[in-house]
């Protein structure tokens, strides 16, 4: 076990719908990155949260948000959805540097 | 070309054998290299982490790490079924605070009793 949570563990939705997942990190840690798995693609960064403020930007599609609360907890708002967002949506949380620690991620659905 | 590449196999290997994985990368300003297991539909798992080149030792994992090369590699001794998974390596730049992972596609090991 990681120490990493993630909310829900599967998720389907309809297209157009708009969704949130949840990460809680790591008890002391301050970043929290997201990351999407397809099949085609591999493991996507798409953006960091270090205690509270977003740090740095990948591959995000501007249909998707994310933010980080005061607890540290993150959520990431992925709305207008379209088949294509069909993924695995993976949390990680790291202390400050490299050493990124994985939830168990959350299978999206987009029916 | 991709910044990391990395061989997806599938790799088949009788137990107890040496396993050799391995990944190239072009962005020479990577400096933080990791190779995490990822079990079918699960979170990847850190494995091994080494900073700059060198070795690393952790029980029958060993990381390797070439600079000049731009050459990474993981070897697993004795390797047992429980090892049968999808291996990613992954590296990072660092720097302005942010430690976010390129990862190459995996390679699939199956460890055959």
């Amino acid at each position: 076990d990681s120490g990493v949570t993630q909310t829900p563990k599967h998720l389907i939705t309809a297209t157009g719908q708009r969704v949130t997942l949840r990460c809680s990190p790591r008890s002391g840690d301050l970043s929290v990155y997201w990351y999407q798995q397809s099949l085609d693609q591999g493991l996507q960064f798409l953006i960091q949260y270090y205690n509270g403020e977003e740090r740095a930007k990948g591959n995000i599609l501007e249909r998707f948000s994310a933010q980080q609360f005061p607890d540290l907890h993150s959520e990431l708002n992925l709305s207008s959805l379209e088949l294509g967002d069909s993924a695995l949506y993976f949390c990680a949380s790291s202390p400050g540097d490299s050493e990124a620690f994985f939830g168990q991620g959350t299978r999206l659905t987009v029916v | 070309q991709k910044e990391v590449e990395q061989d997806p196999g599938p790799l088949s290997v009788p137990e107890g054998a040496i396993v050799s994985l391995n990944c190239t990368y072009s962005n020479s300003a990577f400096q933080y290299f990791m190779w995490y297991r990822q079990y079918s539909r699960k979170g990847p798992e850190l494995l091994m982490y080494t900073y700059s080149s060198g070795n690393k030792e952790d029980g029958r994992f060993t990381a390797q790490v070439d600079k000049s090369s731009k050459y990474i590699s993981l070897f697993i001794r004795d390797s047992q079924p429980s090892d049968s998974a999808t291996y990613l390596c992954a590296m990072s730049a660092g720097g302005a605070g942010s430690y976010q992972l390129t990862f190459g596609k995996g390679t699939k090991l199956s460890v055959i009793p």
